[in-house]
């Protein structure tokens, strides 16, 4: 199987900082890797695609980069409604793996 | 728009059996596939099987093998989980997931969740 290894597990940060989240592969899994969020007791949801591309109606401060075995996910101004936890997934090979997940808060 | 309703979830006791139902809607059910995953209290996400869009390919997570056996009906647009032998660590929030194509791409569409709680 593949390991995703995520970092940082938590995060603190205040309004209109720049966030920046990783996730590296065990092994090279070209690009596909996607992003996801979770709100408190709500169904995960996709941001990012194909490790950089932005899915519709996801706001332009949310970004993603990478391909092979390492990825950075980008928040570039932290809004109130973008704490959540954050999960990198990988596609490339079932079983499908997600890394362990980043809760983001407002400092 | 897509939506993904499960169903079934509840509190059984370690050895016994349930099955899970997802029903779809807002998109041509018949050529996507679909999947399950689950999150156990507090925890990160698993993924857990996987079928494709005309059911004849099914795979699942090591864990579950063997005792978990999904499936679709395509003329009713429900997906199953049955879930047999279920264990303690089976409990979690099991998610039905639209997959992005047939079933050889990633969940794109989720739905709530149904809890399952195994204990005695």
């Amino acid at each position: 199987d593949i390991q995703m290894t995520q970092s940082p597990s938590s995060l603190s940060a205040s309004v209109g900082d720049r966030v920046t989240i990783t996730c590296q592969a065990s092994q090279d899994i070209s690009n596909s890797l996607n992003w996801y969020h979770q709100k408190p007791g709500e169904a995960p949801k996709l941001l990012i695609y194909d490790a950089s591309n932005l899915v519709t109606g996801v706001p332009s401060r949310f970004s993603g980069s990478g391909s092979g075995t390492d990825f950075t996910f980008t928040l570039s101004s932290l809004q109130p409604e973008d704490i959540a936890t954050y999960y990198c997934q990988q596609y490339d090979s079932l079983p499908i793996t997600f890394g362990q997940g980043t809760r983001l808060e407002i400092q | 728009q897509v939506q993904l309703v499960e169903s079934g979830g509840g509190v059984v006791q370690p050895g016994r059996s349930l099955r899970l139902s997802c029903a779809a809607s807002g998109f041509t059910f018949s050529h996507f596939g679909i999947h399950w995953v689950r999150q156990a209290p507090g925890k990160g996400l698993e993924w857990v099987a996987v079928i494709s869009y005309d059911g004849k390919n099914k795979y699942y997570t090591d864990s579950v093998k063997g005792r978990f056996t999904i499936s679709r009906d395509n003329s009713k647009n429900t997906l199953s989980l049955q879930m047999n032998n279920l264990r303690a660590e089976d409990t979690a929030v099991y998610f039905c997931a639209k997959d992005m194509w047939d079933g050889t791409g990633y969940p794109d569409h989720w739905g709530q969740g149904t809890l399952v709680t195994v204990s005695s």
